[in-house]
Order: C-alpha cells, then structure tokens, then sequence
C-alpha cells in the first residue's frame, strides 16, 4: 500500500530534550516536506527535500533540522525543543518534479507537546 | 503579502448542497487545490485548478476564476461523512504553496 510513515505519532517531551519525528514513503517520490498545523492558521512549510541530499527552507526553520540521505527517509529533527514547537506536524510526498504541481500524499501527523 | 481567505466555518444540511469560496491574492500563480481533512487526521487532496472553468469529480466540483483571484468548492448530496474542513490553497510565482486555514463544514441531520 502506498503510504507516509510518521513516528511517533503522539510524543510528550520537556524543553531542551532532543527528539527526532521519522518520515518515510513506499512511493519512490523525489519531493518530500514538512509542515507544522496550529488552530486558526494554515498548514505551515519547516522545510522541504526535492531529492537526495537537497533540502530547503520552508516559511517556519526556526528550531528545526531535517536531512534526505536516502530517497525514501526524511526525518525532522528538534535539537533543543521549545514550547512554541508544540503543533501537529505533517511529512508528506509528492512524485511532481516541480515543486507543489502534484498531489501531495501525507502521513497520519505526530502530535508534539513540549512541556 | 500572500493571502488566501476562507470562512472559518460553515454549516449545511444533509443532502443540500454547499458552497465553499476561496479568494486569494499571491505572487503570480500556478495553480489551486483543495484538500478535505477530517478532525485528527492528514488532509487528502481533492482537487487541482490551473485553468479557469469548473472541474467535476463526482460529488464535488472545483471552480477557478484567476482574473477574479478566486475559487470554490461545490459539495452536492451533502453526507454526514463529509463534515470535515476544507483547506485551499495556490501555488505562487516561485512554486510555494501557500494555504489558507481551512473551513470547518458541519454537516447536520
């Protein structure tokens, strides 16, 4: 079955731990990226992958990390959680090579809390 | 800046038919999309504009009007299964999506 993997799906951390939110699609698609959902506002980009070891920043980078060693694997990486990176966050893929012309499949979402 | 405006919520019955409107001022553009997300879960795509005119696919139907810099999503034979949000969102000059915050549609018996 064609998917998005995230993990974990539901994580409650402190300030200042690491953490690191898996992503990874069966669907062999070049462009991957995350997202960050908060109440009244639209899904916001963190960073985005085009292809192996390509990454960019998206409109949120702040706080956040991410690399694309492999095609299939994008993990979004939190070296010092904050508070305000509590938010449900979205990977999700899309076999369009040029950026966000194509559907973009996403994962189930990893609700984050930061205490 | 890049806005894209939707209602925060709507409410129709079952077996009615909804109007969802988007309007949207960006850098260029490169083409709309709705996605429907259920409460708790991932959005899934719904539909892709980049001409103008009404698309159909089933029950629902998009419509995009660039001059006017807006959109809607037509819900027709309304079921309860479709109580969700709808999220639009337009693809600017540099290729960055760019999303509203999504409508709330309640349905109701």
């Amino acid at each position: 079955e064609a998917q998005v993997t995230q993990n974990p799906r539901y994580l409650i951390t402190v300030t200042g731990k690491k953490l690191t939110v898996t992503c990874s699609q069966n669907m062999n698609h070049e462009y991957m990226s995350w997202y960050r959902q908060d109440p009244g506002l639209g899904l916001r980009q963190i960073y985005y992958s085009m292809n192996v070891e390509v990454t960019d920043k998206g409109d949120v980078p702040e706080g956040y990390k991410v690399s694309r060693k492999e095609k299939r694997n994008f993990p979004l990486i939190l070296e010092s959680p904050s508070p305000n990176q509590t938010s449900l966050y979205f990977c999700a893929s899309s076999l369009s090579d040029t950026p966000n012309t194509g559907e973009l499949f996403f994962g189930e979402g990893s609700r984050l809390t930061v205490l | 800046g890049q806005n894209i405006d939707q209602p925060t919520e709507m409410t129709a019955t079952e077996g009615a038919i909804v109007q969802i409107n988007c309007t949207y001022q960006t850098s260029g553009f490169n083409g709309l999309f709705w996605y429907q997300q259920h409460a708790g879960e991932a959005p899934t795509f719904l539909s892709y504009n980049v001409l103008d005119g009404l698309e159909e696919k089933g029950r629902f139907s998009s419509f995009l009007s660039r001059s006017k810099g807006y959109s809607y999503l037509l819900l027709k034979e309304l079921q309860m299964k479709d109580s969700a949000s709808y999220l639009c969102a337009v693809v600017d000059s540099n290729y960055q999506l760019i999303w509203g915050a999504g409508t709330k549609l309640i349905i109701k018996p």
